[in-house]
């Protein structure tokens, strides 16, 4: 069965870095989704897009916060400079335009 | 957008039924609702959707009343395996409003 892959699946960076996450979405899905999951909540949508275009960054921190996904298909969120309150996990998602989304397995991100 | 309410959290014995309920009273017409459930430290998985009829696969089953404000997910035969956070969504398109979900504890 196919599935959303990401990587890494953990990452660990001090305050004032860089980070970069990427997702594969299964293939043929033209929708890609990135969402922040703080502890104790559920997902939050940081980004959407249909292809490489971006559809919805409303919630993106865009100040720190980058997204892309330059032919459509893989994607990378970046951040820069990390704070300490970035720390949560980060997950990709990706459906077919109006179906049901399918989850990768996250990135836990530990901002020190 | 339409908002869900759902229960903090419920028990549910191995081997019976489990239902969980959400109200989602601002639905408007072409909103369609959807469950998720979310494992310890892992991604969400898709469980379930429908719009107005009752739905069933092989995971669970989707109980919308007629009005439309409320529907039930109901787990059959839940196992320690369906111990997990579910997520009573609803939105018109593929664009979901997560909230803190149910948090559903299956006892041995």
């Amino acid at each position: 069965e196919a599935e959303v892959a990401q990587s890494p699946r953990y990452k660990i960076t001090e305050k004032s870095q860089a980070v970069a996450f990427w997702c594969d979405p299964i293939s043929g899905h033209a929708t890609l989704y990135w969402y922040r999951q703080i502890l104790g909540q559920g997902p939050e949508l940081l980004v959407q897009f249909q292809d490489e275009s971006v559809v919805d960054d409303s919630q993106l921190p865009k100040d720190r916060f980058s997204a892309e996904r330059l032919k459509g298909v893989d994607s990378t969120l970046k951040i820069q400079p990390a704070e300490l309150g970035d720390s949560a996990m980060y997950l990709c998602a990706s459906s077919l335009e109006g179906r049901e989304q399918y989850f990768g397995p996250g990135t836990r991100l530990t901002v020190t | 957008d339409a908002k869900t309410t759902q229960p903090p959290s419920m028990d549910c014995a191995e081997g019976r039924a489990a239902n969980l309920p959400c109200n989602h009273s601002t639905i408007s017409g072409n909103e369609y609702v959807y469950w998720y459930r979310q494992i310890h430290s892992q991604g969400p998985q898709y469980i379930i959707h429908g719009l107005k009829n009752n739905e069933t696969n092989e995971m669970a089953s989707l109980i919308i009343t007629e009005d439309r404000k409320s529907s039930t997910l109901i787990l059959p035969h839940a196992t320690l395996r369906d111990t997990a956070v579910y997520y009573c969504i609803v939105r018109p398109r593929n664009q979901f409003y997560f909230g803190t979900g149910t948090s559903l504890t299956v006892i041995p």
